[in-house]
């Protein structure tokens, strides 16, 4: 079946080291591709998004890349804040008929100041 | 800023009460969505609804039930209560189509003792 496969965490980093968070997906067609992040106590927000190959999606400094050869979404930001530190989501949808979102398992970032 | 309400944020009750999870939208989105949230964070679909009158089971089982008689509104209701059913609730919303990102609320964090 569909789903999205994401590194395992906790990833624990120094305020500006280079962040990456990979994401790679198996999926029947062209889906949509998604990164969510979440901070505690809180719901999930979209971070960024692409709709189809060779798309970057970008927002707040981060910046991912549909990939179809390699099926991969990386996340990735060149200097994290303390600010930054959350639980990030990839996702994927459909393009038509099911509209349902398929998420990964989540990999909580921490930044240390 | 999404516009997507659920109540209570936070709720503790005791085994075999009757419970109702309230969420609300107000961007006309014909799509909802329920989402179980496990403290590894990892997101299941337990329930969705593609428009009025139109409910689906999600992948996970779930004995809570859900109903969609107003566009805007999707409450979810477990019938009485047990530890198990002890989990953060994510409520969503979308109005479908290519590359559409989904809304989240702010989420329920249910405690049954």
């Amino acid at each position: 079946g569909d789903s999205v496969t994401q590194m395992e965490g906790p990833v624990t980093l120094s305020e500006e080291a280079f962040l990456t968070i990979n994401c790679t997906y198996t999926a029947t067609g062209y889906p949509s591709l998604f990164w969510y992040v979440q901070y505690p106590g809180e719901g999930l927000q979209l971070l960024l998004k692409a709709t189809k190959a060779d798309d970057k999606g970008s927002n707040k400094g981060f910046e991912a890349t549909y990939r179809k050869e390699t099926t991969s979404f990386h996340l990735e930001k060149g200097s994290v804040q303390v600010s930054d530190s959350a639980v990030y989501f990839c996702a994927l949808s459909y393009t038509s008929g099911t509209y349902k979102y398929i998420f990964g398992t989540g990999t909580r970032l921490k930044v240390l100041a | 800023e999404a516009d997507i309400y659920q109540t209570p944020r936070y709720l503790v009750i005791g085994t075999g009460k009757k419970i109702t999870l309230e969420c609300s939208q107000t961007m006309g989105h014909d799509k909802m969505y329920w989402y179980q949230q496990d403290p590894g964070m990892e997101l299941h679909l337990i329930h969705y609804s593609y428009g009025v009158n139109s409910t689906e089971k999600g992948d996970l089982s779930s004995e809570s039930t859900v109903s969609r008689i107003r566009t805007e509104h999707f409450p979810l209701t477990l019938e009485s209560a047990r530890p198990s059913h002890t989990s953060q609730y994510l409520c969503a919303s979308s109005e479908g189509g290519p590359g559409v990102s989904a809304f989240f609320g702010q989420g329920t964090r249910l405690t049954v003792v």
